[in-house]
């Protein structure tokens, strides 16, 4: 399996542009996250899937940030409009659901967003 | 809200040192802890523990859980320079499917 595929792997862009970060999860996994990671923050999360459905965004900061999950396959992450404190690694991670609870979370590469 | 605590922020040893870290963590309806190491990449999961599997050991690797004192420890044996990374603790609570990750440990093992 290719694991969690996220791209770009980087992305610079300036304050006010539109960003969209993808995600395509471990096929067979229900369950899909999104994080954020900063120094300052550590690793939060913005919010989770589960068979498509967000259940959870409690964690994305504000309106600018918005995510959809359109098949078992896909998923995007978009910002808009930029900021500088943006700036984060953003992982998309995705698991399977057991009887006993989630097994472990698989993480992507992460995409390096710097917004100027 | 749950909190999840990790110490020491960072440390840094010698090849072939042992190493214990620590995760504290207050949660309700506590269900599972895990361990990741992260490289300057993604974090790679290393053990998960529960109610019913409360010790863990893989090569040079171990973990326990002690769920009425609520904390876990890692260790590291005979430590390598590829040790060298941040090592996060999670913690899964029932009924939601979400983890809450603590700081994280910084790990520096020099040759």
């Amino acid at each position: 399996d290719a694991g969690v595929i996220q791209s770009p792997r980087h992305e610079v862009t300036e304050m006010g542009q539109e960003v969209t970060l993808r995600c395509k999860p471990i096929s067979g996994h229900d369950y899909l996250f999104w994080y954020r990671q900063t120094m300052m923050r550590g690793l939060e999360l913005l919010i989770y899937f589960n068979n498509n459905v967000p259940i959870d965004d409690s964690g994305m900061p504000e309106d600018r940030f918005s995510a959809k999950m359109p098949n078992a396959s896909f998923s995007t992450l978009k910002i808009q409009p930029s900021e500088p404190r943006d700036s984060a690694v953003y992982f998309c991670a995705s698991s399977l659901l057991w009887t006993g609870g989630l097994y472990e979370q698989y993480f992507g590469p992460g995409t390096r967003l710097t917004v100027t | 809200e749950d909190k999840v605590v990790q110490s020491p922020l960072s440390l840094v040893v010698h090849e072939g040192d042992t190493v214990t870290l620590n995760c504290s963590y207050e949660v309700t309806n506590f269900r599972s802890l895990l361990w990741y190491k992260q490289e300057k990449k993604a974090p790679t999961f290393l053990f998960m523990l529960t109610s019913s599997g409360i010790e863990k050991k893989s090569g040079r690797l171990s973990s326990i859980l002690d769920k009425k004192e609520l904390f876990s420890i890692l260790n590291i044996t005979a430590t390598q320079t590829g040790d060298s990374a941040v090592y996060l603790c999670a913690v899964g609570v029932a009924n939601d499917y979400k983890l809450s990750f603590g700081a994280g440990t910084t790990v520096t093992v020099r040759a």
